[in-house]
């Protein structure tokens, strides 16, 4: 399977305990994006990480959120000491590298769905 | 700043029939990309059809054409002979090759065809 790769597709955790999304990006791409988003809504942007480094988190939490795409292994979305609010889906996108053409689209993973009891 | 505004929350369609989904933006920057995506009730997200700022011609996916005004600033996807299959969530979205790194989604339209 040549997509993007996110898991577990669901997750159910209680307040107070942490949670991991992972995220494989397609073959090739050294980008990656998480997005957020909550019932009835658009999708948020979070973070864009490129190989060991955080380029873009002004859509990030300040507190008790954080990401990270190391040089080997999937990307990672970390939620600590989760809260009932946290309780969304969780999109991982990747794309290739800046280099790409400008009509490049994310590709897009199936998304973690998060929910906080 | 960007932004996309989607003004339709929902909308019925006859099965069979066009149907018009309205997507407005906002941008300086002379350089962006329009997408349409569709999120059906599984979730994942699919996309439609891209349109760059200096195409000249409106992008088409077979079924899907995008209708593009660049001096309103609308992007509007319009769905051909509509399936019972096209039920499902539609986001514009939007960067800008200044920010390259952010997707600007709208706030979706959930489009339901009746047979």
């Amino acid at each position: 399977n040549a997509g993007v790769m996110q898991n577990p597709r669901h997750l159910v955790r209680r307040r107070g305990q942490e949670a991991r999304l992972r995220c494989s990006p397609m073959k090739g791409h050294s980008h990656v994006y998480w997005y957020r988003q909550l019932p009835e809504e658009g999708l948020k942007f979070m973070v864009y990480l490129q190989k060991e480094n955080i380029i873009d988190e002004s859509g990030m939490p300040k507190e008790r959120f954080s990401a990270e795409f190391p040089k080997e292994g999937p990307s990672i979305l970390r939620i600590q000491q989760v809260v009932r609010g946290d309780s969304a889906a969780y999109f991982c996108a990747s794309s290739p590298s800046l280099d790409a053409p400008t009509n490049e689209k994310l590709f897009f993973g199936s998304g973690t769905q998060l929910s906080v009891l | 700043a960007q932004k996309i505004t989607q003004t339709q929350p929902g909308m019925f369609v006859q099965e069979k029939e066009a149907v018009t989904l309205d997507c407005t933006y906002d941008t300086s920057d002379p350089s962006y990309g329009l997408f349409w995506y569709k999120q059906p009730s599984s979730g994942e997200m699919i996309f439609l059809i891209y349109q760059g700022s200096y195409d000249q011609q409106n992008a088409t996916e077979g079924r899907y054409s995008l209708n593009f005004q660049k001096a309103r600033k609308s992007a509007n996807l319009v769905i051909s002979a509509s399936q019972l299959g096209d039920s499902a969530m539609y986001f514009c979205a939007m960067y800008s090759q200044g920010n390259f790194n952010k997707f600007y989604f709208g706030s979706g339209t959930k489009l339901n065809v009746k047979p």
